[in-house]
């Protein structure tokens, strides 16, 4: 059973720079197939897809949020990571990151993390 | 872009009901590529349907997909009271490559 579990901190000021940890266990970042991925959930609102990345380092972004988004991968500790720059109280969300699997008859997030709250807040 | 919209936005039935939830899409979107989800309060979302209409491993039966193109539909075939939750559906496909409706709400009456 693959887990994913999301670090990082709950509280970040204005105009800085958001940075999260998704630590992969039960399964490995480089498997094919999958591509690993955040997404975010303003409290009380729906679901936001932010970016995912292969193992071989390919990203695909929201565009709508492309412009202050950072998504890699560490194949060595089997993690991946988030940093958005520039962040302002429309950032806070529940993070969560999640496998995805994309193949060429169906694409679904399978797996995901429990979710980490950040909020931006000076 | 595709935007994806669920209908009803809350929907009130009561345990051993059917429920029929919607979702209809801006532009086709390719079967293949149409998932549905169930999210908790607390929790995060579980995967429900993929395909458009193949269950997820160890989804119950009472909960099935359906449609094609624009129109899509998760059919709840009797409520237990687990199943109160909200529902959103999600496609892969066109900029963004990702994208959620806004989500169904099922309460109990």
């Amino acid at each position: 059973q693959v887990q994913l579990q999301e670090s990082g901190p709950g509280l970040v000021r204005p105009s800085e720079t958001l940075s999260l940890t998704c630590s992969v266990s039960g399964g490995s970042v480089s498997s094919g197939g999958y591509y690993w991925s955040w997404l975010r959930q303003p409290p009380g609102k729906g679901l936001e897809w932010i970016a995912h990345i292969y193992s071989n380092g390919n990203t695909n972004y929201n565009p709508s949020l492309k412009s202050r988004v950072t998504i890699s991968v560490d194949t060595s500790k089997n993690q991946f990571s988030l940093k958005l720059i520039s962040v302002t109280a429309a950032d806070t969300a529940l993070y969560y990151c999640a496998r995805l699997f994309l193949g060429y008859s169906s694409s679904y997030f399978d797996f995901w993390g429990q979710g980490t709250l950040v909020s931006v807040s000076s | 872009d595709i935007v994806l919209t669920q209908s009803p936005g809350t929907l009130s039935l009561s345990p051993g009901e059917r429920a029929t939830l919607s979702c209809r899409s801006s532009q086709s979107v390719s079967s293949s590529y149409l998932a549905w989800y169930q999210q908790k309060v607390g929790q995060a979302p579980r995967l429900l349907i993929y395909g458009a209409s193949s269950r997820a491993t160890g989804i119950p039966d009472r909960f099935s997909g359906s449609g094609s193109g624009t129109d899509f539909t998760l059919t709840i075939s009797r409520l237990e009271p687990e199943d109160f939750a909200v529902y959103y559906c999600q496609q892969y496909g066109s900029s963004p490559p990702i994208t959620f409706g806004q989500g169904t709400r099922l309460e109990i009456k």
